[in-house]
C-alpha cells in the first residue's frame, strides 16, 4: 500500500538555524513528490514539487528538497529558518500505480523561536 | 470561483445526526479529493474522484461515510449517524489533472460532534 512517513512530528528551532525534515515514501512506479505548508490559520499550499530531472528542487521562500530514489526519500531543507517559517509541513506523493491518488504524511509542526 | 470553496466552515452536530459537507472545486479541475485532518493524525485520505472514473473510496473509514460528485463539479461528503470520533477538519482539494498537478485546498469544514 502507498504510504508516506515523516520522521519528525515536532521541531523547535531558533532563527537562523538550519532545517531538515525527513520524508520517506512507499509508492510503486513513477512518483511525483510534493511538500505542502500550512501556516497558522491558512490553507494548505504548495511549497515545492518534483516530477523529473534534477533531483534537487527549489521552492518558495528559500526551501529546497532532494529526491533520492535509492532511499525513497524526499527531504526538505532550508539553510536558515525565520520566525515566519513557523507552520506545519506535509510531504506528499502521487504516482501512476496508485491512480495518481495523492497520499500525505502525518505532518511536521515547526516552531521557530525569534 | 477563484479557489476551492467549502461549506459550512464550522458545523456542530449532535451524536447520531447526519451531516453533509459541501465542496466547490476550482472550475475545470477534474480531480477532487476529500481528506480528514485530526490533531496529530496528519491528512487522512478519504476519497478521490477523477473525471468520470469510478471514485477511489479506499480511505473511507466506515460505511457511515459516503461522497458523491455531481456533474463532475460540486461534491458532497455525507456522514451518517455521527460519532464523537468523527470530529475533525474535513478538507477538500482539487487539481487540474491527475498527472503532475498540485492540489489546491479549501479552507476546510471543522466538524464537532457533541
Amino acid at each position: 500500500a502507498q504510504s508516506v512517513s515523516q520522521h519528525n512530528h515536532h521541531v523547535i528551532l531558533s532563527e537562523a538555524a538550519s532545517l531538515e525534515l525527513g520524508c520517506n515514501y512507499s509508492y510503486g512506479g513513477t512518483v511525483n513528490l510534493f511538500w505542502y505548508v500550512q501556516y497558522p490559520g491558512q490553507h494548505l499550499q504548495l511549497l515545492l514539487k518534483y516530477f523529473s530531472g534534477d533531483p534537487l528542487v527549489k521552492g518558495i521562500k528559500g526551501f529546497e528538497a532532494e529526491f533520492i530514489k535509492s532511499k525513497f526519500s524526499f527531504n526538505l531543507r532550508k539553510p536558515s529558518v525565520q520566525w515566519s517559517d513557523t507552520a506545519e509541513y506535509f510531504c506528499a506523493v502521487t504516482g501512476n500505480t496508485g491512480g495518481f491518488k495523492t497520499i500525505f504524511g502525518a505532518g511536521t509542526r515547526l516552531f521557530v523561536k525569534a | 470561483g477563484a479557489g476551492v470553496s467549502q461549506s459550512p466552515s464550522n458545523k456542530v452536530t449532535e451524536k447520531g445526526k447526519d451531516v453533509e459537507l459541501r465542496c466547490d472545486p476550482i472550475s475545470g479541475h477534474t480531480a477532487l479529493y476529500w481528506y480528514r485532518q485530526s490533531l496529530g493524525q496528519g491528512l487522512e485520505f478519504l476519497i478521490y474522484f477523477q473525471g468520470n472514473s469510478a471514485p477511489d473510496k479506499s480511505g473511507l473509514p466506515s460505511d457511515r461515510f459516503s461522497a458523491e460528485r455531481t456533474g463532475g463539479s460540486v461534491s458532497t461528503l455525507t456522514i451518517q449517524r455521527t460519532q464523537q470520533e468523527d470530529s475533525a477538519v474535513y478538507l477538500c482539494a482539487s487539481s487540474y489533472s491527475f498527472d503532475r498537478a498540485e492540489a489546491f485546498f479549501g479552507q476546510g469544514t471543522r466538524l464537532t460532534v457533541v
